[in-house]
């Protein structure tokens, strides 16, 4: 079984579109985190929730929200997709915050 | 705050040399430490973690790390490289819970540090 499993792995889609990547944890953490991994490999943190609480809230641009219906479960919703969010997107969890965190797959979006 | 620098963007070893990719970090209390390896199109996986207890970390791979406060580094060794240790390392630190709570509190990842692995 997958422990972080992110889905989808990849997700192309146009300037202005509404999208969301859907992240699950079956670890039983009580943390989850998304990040943004540039053409780098730079990781920058977006978010993080504690419980379903969110703790973390990086300058992100608020077309940026986080949802998280229960502990098991972090998804990402994006509006109005621009060029610039071309990324991977990275789903982790932790047991508590600052612990070790374990990462999903990720998900590659392209914005054309 | 806490800061990572890892020194060298790309390092490049011979099947069978020494690996040396090298972390400094920067923190106001004793932190919590990590190394992570991310394949080509994976996701990150955990190499190990110092967490104030010994010194000298071992990890998966047959990795270790060892944490040295004069120095304020965590460098990360492997005797003997092999083609499949050729990845993206990232050093990552944060201060130690339960001092948790804004940007400060969070996990700080370093640039990484390419490895290239030659036959």
């Amino acid at each position: 079984d997958t422990a972080v499993s992110q889905t989808p792995k990849y997700l192309v889609t146009q300037m202005g579109n509404d999208k969301s990547i859907k992240c699950e944890q079956n670890l039983g953490h009580d943390t989850m985190y998304w990040y943004k991994q540039d053409s780098k490999k730079f990781l920058k943190i977006m978010f993080s929730y504690n419980n379903k609480e969110l703790i973390i809230n990086e300058t992100v641009p608020n077309r940026f929200s986080p949802k998280s219906p229960d502990k098991a479960h972090l998804n990402l919703h994006i509006n109005s997709l621009e060029l610039g969010d071309s990324a991977v997107y990275f789903c982790a969890s932790s047991q508590r915050p600052l612990m070790e965190q374990y990462f999903g797959p990720g998900t590659r979006l392209t914005v054309t | 705050a806490q800061s990572v620098t890892q020194l060298g963007s790309h390092v490049s070893v011979s099947e069978g040399a020494l690996v040396l990719l090298r972390c400094n970090y920067s923190s106001s209390v004793p932190p919590y430490l990590f190394w992570y390896v991310q394949y080509p199109n994976q996701g990150l996986q955990l190499l190990l973690k110092y967490t104030s207890a010994a010194t000298l970390v071992k990890g998966i791979n047959g990795f270790e790390a060892e944490f040295k406060k004069s120095e304020t580094s965590f460098h990360l060794t492997k005797p003997s490289a092999h083609m499949s240790d050729a990845a993206e390392y990232f050093c990552a630190v944060s201060p130690p819970p339960p001092n948790y709570g804004g940007s400060q509190g969070n996990l700080i990842f370093g640039k990484g540090t390419k490895l290239s692995v030659k036959p």
